[in-house]
């Protein structure tokens, strides 16, 4: 079946340097990918869309300059949390779906980030 | 609005013993629901996806019923196992172009 990869799996930074993790999708290709950020015993919150060749789209709430999305492929997106803080530590996944709206949705492992 | 409903919120039982999570959606127009597994600390991985047409489908002890009508989706896990302890995710999604609607989640614990 299809997968899609995250890297890294665990990072661990001091404040306010920059955490780029990446997203992507092995076999497909993926022109919508989807991050997520989920608290401990908390369920999967959609952090923005991110469309390859064009700017993501961000939720309510969630600072743009803060988590750059980069679609710069149709397999591969990158989200960056810049000048992070120890608030910012999170569980921070990934999805891609595969075809259009009805498409299955594939779901990378996470990324575990501490910010010290 | 469009809003995904999972219940209970946590659920514990016993090793062999069945059980059944519930999903009530308010999202139309509908296009497909989901069903994911998610283990502590992984991603979700897919169980069932659902169209508007089909009101059952099983993954092995996993069977996902849906009522377009009604709009409920139920996931009933057979003779459990404590590998099936985890969070149970409803996903809905609207037609073309619309969002996925994620659900909160139900937290099933197996015990032994």
């Amino acid at each position: 079946g299809a997968v899609v990869s995250q890297h890294p799996s665990r990072v661990i930074c001091k404040s306010g340097t920059s955490v780029k993790i990446e997203c992507r999708s092995l076999d497909f290709q993926a022109t919508t990918m989807f991050w997520y950020r989920q608290f401990p015993k908390q369920s999967l919150m959609l952090m923005a869309t991110s469309n390859e060749g064009s700017k993501a789209t961000y939720e309510q709430g969630v600072e743009k300059d803060k988590f750059l999305i980069n679609h710069a492929s149709l397999t591969l997106s990158t989200l960056t949390v810049t000048s992070a803080h120890p608030e910012d530590s999170s569980f921070y996944i990934c999805s891609a779906r595969e075809g259009g709206a009805g498409g299955e949705l594939f779901f990378g492992e996470g990324s575990r980030l501490t910010v010290l | 609005k469009n809003q995904v409903e999972q219940s209970p919120q946590s659920l514990i039982i016993l090793e062999g013993k069945n059980c059944t999570l519930q999903c009530n959606y308010t999202v139309s127009p509908f296009s497909n629901l989901r069903w994911y597994k998610q283990d502590t600390g992984r991603g979700p991985v897919s169980l069932t996806i659902m169209t508007f047409s089909e009101n059952t489908k099983s993954n092995g002890r996993y069977t996902a019923t849906l009522d377009a009508d009604t709009k409920q989706s139920s996931l009933h896990i057979t003779a459990s196992q404590l590998s099936d302890s985890a969070s149970y995710i409803c996903v809905v999604s609207g037609q073309a172009g619309t969002a996925l609607i994620f659900g909160k989640g139900t937290t099933l614990s197996v015990s032994s």
